[in-house]
């Protein structure tokens, strides 16, 4: 079982350009979580998804962010017209359905808006 | 907001307990306590959780009070690769709501 796969590790972006981050969730799980961290700040929880479904947005951008979980595929997070702001680590995670399980946490990506 | 309380940094000798508490008096009774760390620049990784008895599992133990009004994560042994920022959240069982991290506690095994 490879884990959570996030990639890319490391991405860098022009400011106004589009960012799109992806997330495989470890095999059988169909709960998604995207997470931000900023430099030297704590994690901050932007949006849960489960298959299809955005189940919980309440920490996501108004404008600019959005993320889907497609029946096939990694689960997106896509920036629109990224700002230096945006620059932070963002994490993935995912858990396999039992409301007690623990999350499992990918290994994020590095985005620098430049 | 965190519904947790946990000192800011501690230090540990190296093959020592390192005993991390966390206080989380508002605590209801669907909530279960989760502990996470997150080792410089890495993504946090689950360490145990638990409801109302003490746990203990490959990793640590966590310790609970009576009333559950705060816990207590134990490293037995620890090793400088423990040095990371520790994470005590409480959430309801549901699993409807998302683990809320606060800022943990930062600690530092030292040789």
């Amino acid at each position: 079982n490879a884990g959570v796969m996030q990639n890319p590790r490391h991405l860098v972006r022009r400011r106004g350009q589009e960012a799109r981050l992806r997330c495989s969730p470890m095999k059988g799980h169909s709960h998604v979580y995207w997470y931000r961290q900023l430099p030297e700040e704590g994690l901050k929880f932007m949006v849960y998804l489960q298959k299809e479904n955005i189940i919980d947005e309440s920490g996501m951008p108004k404008e600019r962010f959005s993320a889907e979980f497609p029946k096939e595929g990694p689960s997106i997070l896509r920036i629109q017209q990224v700002v230096r702001g945006d620059s932070a680590a963002y994490f993935c995670a995912s858990r396999q359905g039992g409301a007690r399980d623990g999350y499992t946490f990918g290994s994020g990506t590095r985005l620098t808006v430049v | 907001d965190a519904k947790t309380t946990q000192p800011p940094s501690m230090d540990c000798a190296e093959g020592r307990a390192a005993n991390l508490p966390c206080n989380h008096s508002t605590i209801s009774g669907n909530e279960y306590v989760y502990w996470y760390r997150q080792i410089h620049s890495q993504g946090p990784q689950y360490i145990i959780h638990g409801l109302k008895n003490n746990e203990t599992n490959e990793m640590a133990s966590l310790i609970i009070t009576e009333d559950r009004k705060s816990s207590t994560l134990i490293l037995p042994h620890a090793t400088l690769r423990d040095t990371a920022v520790y994470y005590c959240i409480v959430r309801d069982y549901s699993g409807n709501t998302p683990l809320v991290f606060g800022k943990g506690t930062r600690l530092s095994v030292i040789a």
